[in-house]
């Protein structure tokens, strides 16, 4: 079992461009979520979705992110356009279901540098 | 609104000696309570939970709600235990969202 696959590792880019992440969650696993956790933080929960609904997405700065999980599977994360402050790095987690004593499994983020 | 405090960004003990990770946390409901570790270079997981009441590598958390702490235990650290330790919480009342502490750097040194 690979886990939570998450794509690209790395990425840098300048102010004003584009960018995307993809993640793919553990096979069967029904709810996923997007983190950001600043330099010396922890992670901040920036959107949660249960299959292709997205059920708690109050943190995530509208005017600039989007997410889409289409067929409930693999999910994108986008940014348009970046700021120096959106420099962090992006985890992608997925668990079996939305219950609270649900273990969350995290993939290997994305560490995202905006110049 | 909920929140997770760990007081301590770093704590630096030598091999051999107890460690105490602390975390206390700002909740109104009944809450679900995680430890997180993230060794050098490997993705962020699971180490407890509160509801389990188990030891893992030798760690243990006792969920005090009077105090509202959930600090991390080990009597004799080890050079491996050294890591990013973050404590976190859940609950129905905020919609299952997983909050997280800051995180504290433990480092065990020989």
């Amino acid at each position: 079992e690979a886990g939570v696959v998450q794509s690209p590792r790395y990425k840098i880019i300048e102010k004003k461009q584009p960018v995307a992440f993809w993640c793919n969650p553990i096979s069967g696993h029904n709810t996923l979520y997007w983190y950001r956790q600043n330099l010396g933080q922890g992670p901040e929960l920036l959107i949660r979705y249960e299959n292709e609904e997205a059920v708690d997405d109050s943190q995530l700065p509208k005017d600039r992110f989007s997410a889409e999980r289409l067929k409930g599977v693999d999910s994108t994360l986008k940014i348009q356009p970046a700021e120096l402050g959106d420099s962090a790095v992006y985890l992608c987690a997925s668990s079996p279901s939305g219950r609270p004593t649900d273990t969350q499994y995290f993939g290997p983020g994305t560490r995202l540098t905006v110049l | 609104a909920q929140r997770v405090t760990q007081p301590e960004k770093l704590l630096s003990v030598f091999k051999g000696a107890p460690v105490e990770l602390k975390c206390n946390y700002s909740y109104s409901g009944s809450p679900e309570l995680f430890w997180y570790v993230q060794y050098s270079r490997q993705r962020l997981q699971l180490l407890l939970r509160h509801i389990s009441r188990e030891s893992i590598k030798g760690f243990t958390a006792d969920l005090n709600k009077g105090e509202t702490s959930f600090h991390l235990k080990k009597p004799f650290a080890q050079e491996e235990d050294s890591a990013m330790y973050y404590c976190a919480l859940s609950g129905n009342n905020a919609g299952n969202m997983l909050t997280f502490g800051g995180g504290t750097r433990l480092m065990v040194k020989p």
